[in-house]
């Protein structure tokens, strides 16, 4: 298996513009995290997915941010417009899970990052 | 709420030496623990996990922890540490119901 896949690797954008990052997870996998990792603020979860359905989406910081999951294979996370304070790595994980009661318990699989910096 | 606290932000130790990374957490209901690795450019990598049962369990290179719950902690241990080790680790907690925490995580530099 190629693992968690995620595009691009890195991203440079001017404040302002479009950004859009993509995630194809691990194939069998049900559940789908976004998370974000900044040096002030560590490794935060900003939304997950559960058989392609959003479950919670508190951690997405402002209304910038959106993420969508059209199917099994794909999500993507978006932000419009983007500014400097969103420079992070913005990481993708999948998992196999059982029912949303085991989320918490099930080993996540991370893509190897998007690196976002916006001048 | 729940909280992780990884109390040392950077620890250095000589190649071959023990290494013991800590770990603490602040949760409601039963966790469940986690230990993943990260090195630099790349995502995180589980090394261990701990649901039920024996509180020492043993993970990939080498790596083992112990839960106990009187001190709340996770605390994550390897006898002899290899320069490839090198790298930021973090203790994740999770429980039926709630949102998955990392905490902040250590970084780990070995001397030759």
């Amino acid at each position: 298996d190629a693992g968690v896949i995620q595009s691009p690797r890195h991203e440079v954008t001017e404040m302002g513009q479009e950004v859009t990052l993509r995630c194809k997870p691990i194939s069998g996998h049900n559940s789908l995290f976004w998370y974000r990792q900044t040096m002030m603020r560590g490794l935060e979860l900003l939304i997950y997915f559960n058989n392609n359905v959003p479950i919670d989406d508190s951690g997405m910081p402002e209304d910038r941010f959106s993420a969508k999951m059209p199917n099994a294979s794909f999500s993507t996370l978006k932000i419009q417009p983007s500014e400097p304070r969103d420079s992070a790595v913005y990481f993708c994980a999948s998992s196999q899970t059982l029912g949303l009661m085991g989320l918490a318990s099930n080993e996540q699989y991370f893509g190897p990052g998007t690196r976002l910096t916006v001048t | 709420a729940q909280s992780v606290t990884q109390p040392d932000i950077h620890i250095t130790v000589s190649e071959g030496a023990s290494l013991e990374l800590r770990c603490n957490y602040s949760y409601g209901a039963t966790p469940y623990l986690f230990w993943y690795v990260q090195s630099p450019g790349q995502g995180l990598q589980l090394l261990l996990k701990y649901f039920s049962g024996d509180t020492l369990v043993q993970g990939i290179k080498g790596f083992e922890a112990e839960f106990k719950r009187s001190q709340s902690s996770f605390n994550l241990r390897k006898p002899s540490v290899h320069w490839s080790d090198a790298a930021e680790y973090f203790c994740a907690v999770g429980a039926v119901g709630q949102n998955f925490v990392f905490g902040p995580g250590t970084r780990l530099s070995v001397l030759p």
